[in-house]
């Protein structure tokens, strides 16, 4: 299995544009989120699915978009990107009742 | 919805020393308390985890204890290791419920002196 992956990596972004961050785990789990790290503010929660088709928001939605189309992918779309967005973004699944595993993270810069 | 503190938010200790932190969650229902180790440029990783039918786990060097009436929780690393030096998440989720999100506490970042 290849858990829970995520690309790019690494993406610098100008103020305004758009962009989606891709999310996929082969593990057959049920719930994807989606958080963003910033220094001192530990992992805040942008997103959420509990299953394909279902979909909510954490405690900082605002600017971000998701769709769960697939049980396996979570993309999380950057409407129009703000230098407040730069962070490092990690997307995480677990199965219900279990275990959360996180993806390796993408690290954005918006200037 | 649920809110979680953590202390301290940077912790220093001499090789060998135990080290311990602290978190407190507000909701009343949750039931599942993880805790993540996460190394400079990584992922969080899972540690250890309690349920709360449970007062305390170990594993080696870890164990962790939780207080539902106080609604806290703690981590103990014992005969600390350079290699322990990292930052700690705790957080506290619903396991069970339609979200089951984690909500995590600010981090504590941990560093030991060889």
């Amino acid at each position: 299995n290849a858990g829970v992956t995520q690309t790019p990596k690494f993406q610098v972004l100008k103020t305004g544009q758009s962009m989606t961050l891709q999310c996929a785990q082969d593990m057959n789990h049920e719930y994807m989120s989606w958080y963003r790290q910033d220094p001192g503010m530990g992992l805040r929660l942008i997103h959420y699915s509990v299953g394909a088709g279902i979909t909510d928001q954490g405690e900082v939605p605002n600017g971000y978009n998701v769709s769960r189309s697939t049980t396996e992918d979570f993309p999380l779309r950057l409407l129009s990107a703000a230098p407040s967005q730069t962070s490092v973004y990690f997307c995480a699944s677990r199965p219900a009742g279990g275990t959360q595993y996180f993806g390796p993270g993408t690290r954005l810069t918006v200037l | 919805g649920e809110n979680v503190e953590q202390h301290p938010s940077t912790l220093s200790v001499q090789e060998g020393d135990s080290a311990v932190i602290k978190c407190t969650y507000s909701d009343s229902a949750s039931n599942y308390f993880p805790w993540y180790k996460q190394e400079l440029g990584k992922r969080p990783q899972l540690i250890i985890d309690i349920r709360s039918n449970v007062g305390e786990k170990k594993d080696q060097r870890i164990a962790v204890t939780l207080n539902k009436t106080a609604k806290h929780f703690s981590l103990h690393i014992t005969e600390t290791q350079p290699e322990d030096s990292a930052v700690y998440f705790c957080a506290a989720s619903i396991l069970g419920g339609s979200q089951g999100n984690l909500i995590f506490g600010k981090g504590t970042k941990l560093s030991v002196k060889p």
